[in-house]
């Protein structure tokens, strides 16, 4: 069966510090991977979308950046952090097929003091 | 356009009919979906239709789909104070090689006992 396992579960980093969250899928071989924001009381922001390795697309222009060094591997990352940036922070995948259902983690709690 | 959108807050009591209702702009065939988050955790899948069904059942659950109106519902029957949490709505497009999601808001549900 497949799973996907978000790390770590919260996090409080200074603003200007580095961040680096990890989402890894087990169970399946090239699955869509994405990276999803929901800031406090709102609805779910798609923020990166991965079909394959190396091949990331940014649905909003932000603070943030992604990358996937490996099949099953998604990182979000920040050089610097900001204020705005604190939220929920959600990573999903998906079979490349017609029914696109989404598999969630358990998503990041991150506050930016 | 690619706008999902829901109410925001829906209060019943135990034992009661919840009706979650969704509305999208998109008219191009597509799956539509509701995830449910309880608090604090990821989003969990709790049932899809394609728009070329009207209905579809599973158990307590019930999606209403009103193509003309491009409205989507979800009716919970005999509320429990379990089933308190968020519910989004979601639609993805078909054909998609990247099966991004587009969610609503969310609406919150409370179960009063």
């Amino acid at each position: 069966s497949q799973t996907i396992h978000q790390w770590p579960a919260t996090l409080v980093q200074p603003v200007g510090s580095p961040l680096s969250l990890e989402c890894t899928v087990e169970g399946t071989s090239n699955p869509n991977l994405y990276w999803y924001r929901q800031a406090a009381g709102r609805g779910l922001q798609l923020l990166f979308y991965s079909v394959g390795i190396g091949q990331i697309s940014s649905e909003v222009p932000q603070n943030l950046s992604a990358s996937r060094p490996q099949d099953r591997q998604f990182i979000l990352s920040s050089k610097k952090l900001l204020l705005s940036d604190s939220g929920f922070y959600l990573c999903a995948w998906s079979h490349d097929s017609v029914n696109t259902e989404a598999f969630f983690g358990q998503g990041t709690r991150l506050t930016v003091v | 356009g690619e706008d999902v959108e829901q109410s925001l807050f829906l209060s019943v009591r135990e034992g009661d009919s919840s009706v979650i209702n969704c509305t999208y702009t998109d008219s191009s065939s597509t799956y539509l979906y509701w995830y449910k988050q309880e608090p604090g955790a990821g989003l969990q899948l709790l049932t899809y239709i394609f728009s070329n069904m009207d209905m579809k059942q599973d158990q307590r659950l019930t999606v209403l789909l009103n193509k003309k109106d491009k409205h989507l519902s979800l009716r919970i029957a005999d509320t429990q104070t379990g089933d308190s949490a968020i519910y989004f709505c979601a639609e993805v497009k078909v054909p998609s090689n990247t099966g991004k999601l587009i969610f609503g808001q969310g609406t919150t549900l409370q179960v009063k006992p």
